[in-house]
C-alpha cells in the first residue's frame, strides 16, 4: 500500500526567505510523485511531478523537488518566497498503474509574512 | 477550453434527500475521478472510472455511488444524504500522468 506523510500542517517564512515543504512517501513500487497547489476557495493545480528521468524536477511558480530514493522523500523547495506563494500544498505518490490512483497528504497551509 | 466543470459551485441539503453532483470534462480523458476533502484529512478517493462503462470504488465509496455513460461525463450520487457527508468534493480526470482537478462542490448536509 502507498502513503504519504507531509511533516507541519502550517509553515511560516517571511518573504524572500526559503520555502520548505516536507513530504515522506511509502510505496512498494517506483512512485509517481506530484506537488498541489490549492489557493482559497480552488480546484488544485499540479506544480510539479516526478515520473521517470532526472530525480530534480522543476515546476511552475518557481518551485522545485528532489526525488531521493534512499530517503523515501520528496521535499518541495523555493529559494525566495513571495507573499503569493500563500497556500495549501499537497503532495501525492501514485504508482502510475492503469488506475493512476492518487494518494494524498494531509496537506501543508504555506503563510508568508511581509 | 474549460477543463473541468463541476455543478453546483455549493449547495445546503437536508438530511435524507437525494443529491447528484455533476462533473464534466471536454479534454476526452478516459480516466475520471471523485475526492472528498476534509479538514486535518486531505483528499480521499470516492470512486473512478477507467474508461466510460467501468467504474471502482476508492478509499471511502460507502454512502456514494457513480455512473460513466460516456466520456464526458461523470455524476456523484448520494442517495440518502447524512451530515458526515458534508465536506468539498472535486472531480478529477487524467490523461494518464497527471490528474487534472475541477474547481469543486461545496457541499453542506444539514
Amino acid at each position: 500500500a502507498q502513503s504519504v506523510t507531509q511533516l507541519g500542517s502550517h509553515v511560516s517564512v517571511s518573504e524572500g526567505a526559503l520555502v520548505l515543504l516536507r513530504c515522506n512517501y511509502s510505496s512498494s513500487v517506483p512512485p509517481y510523485l506530484f506537488w498541489y497547489v490549492q489557493y482559497p476557495n480552488q480546484g488544485l493545480q499540479l506544480l510539479l511531478k516526478y515520473t521517470t528521468g532526472a530525480t530534480l524536477v522543476k515546476g511552475i511558480n518557481g518551485f522545485e523537488a528532489e526525488f531521493k530514493k534512499s530517503e523515501t522523500s520528496f521535499h518541495l523547495t523555493k529559494p525566495s518566497a513571495h507573499m503569493s506563494d500563500a497556500a495549501e500544498y499537497f503532495c501525492a505518490v501514485s504508482d502510475g498503474g492503469a488506475t493512476n490512483k492518487l494518494i494524498f497528504g494531509t496537506g501543508t497551509l504555506l503563510a508568508v509574512q511581509p | 477550453i474549460a477543463g473541468i466543470t463541476q455543478a453546483p459551485t455549493s449547495q445546503i441539503l437536508a438530511a435524507g434527500r437525494r443529491m447528484t453532483l455533476r462533473c464534466t470534462q471536454d479534454m476526452r480523458h478516459n480516466a475520471m475521478y471523485w475526492y472528498r476533502q476534509d479538514l486535518g484529512l486531505g483528499l480521499r478517493l470516492i470512486h473512478y472510472s477507467n474508461t466510460a462503462g467501468t467504474t471502482g470504488k476508492g478509499e471511502v465509496p460507502d454512502g456514494y455511488s457513480v455512473s460513466r455513460a460516456n466520456t464526458d461525463d461523470f455524476p456523484l450520487t448520494l442517495a440518502s444524504a447524512v451530515p458526515s457527508q458534508t465536506s468539498v468534493y472535486f472531480c478529477a480526470s487524467s490523461d494518464g500522468a497527471t490528474q487534472y482537478f475541477g474547481p469543486g462542490t461545496r457541499l453542506t448536509v444539514l
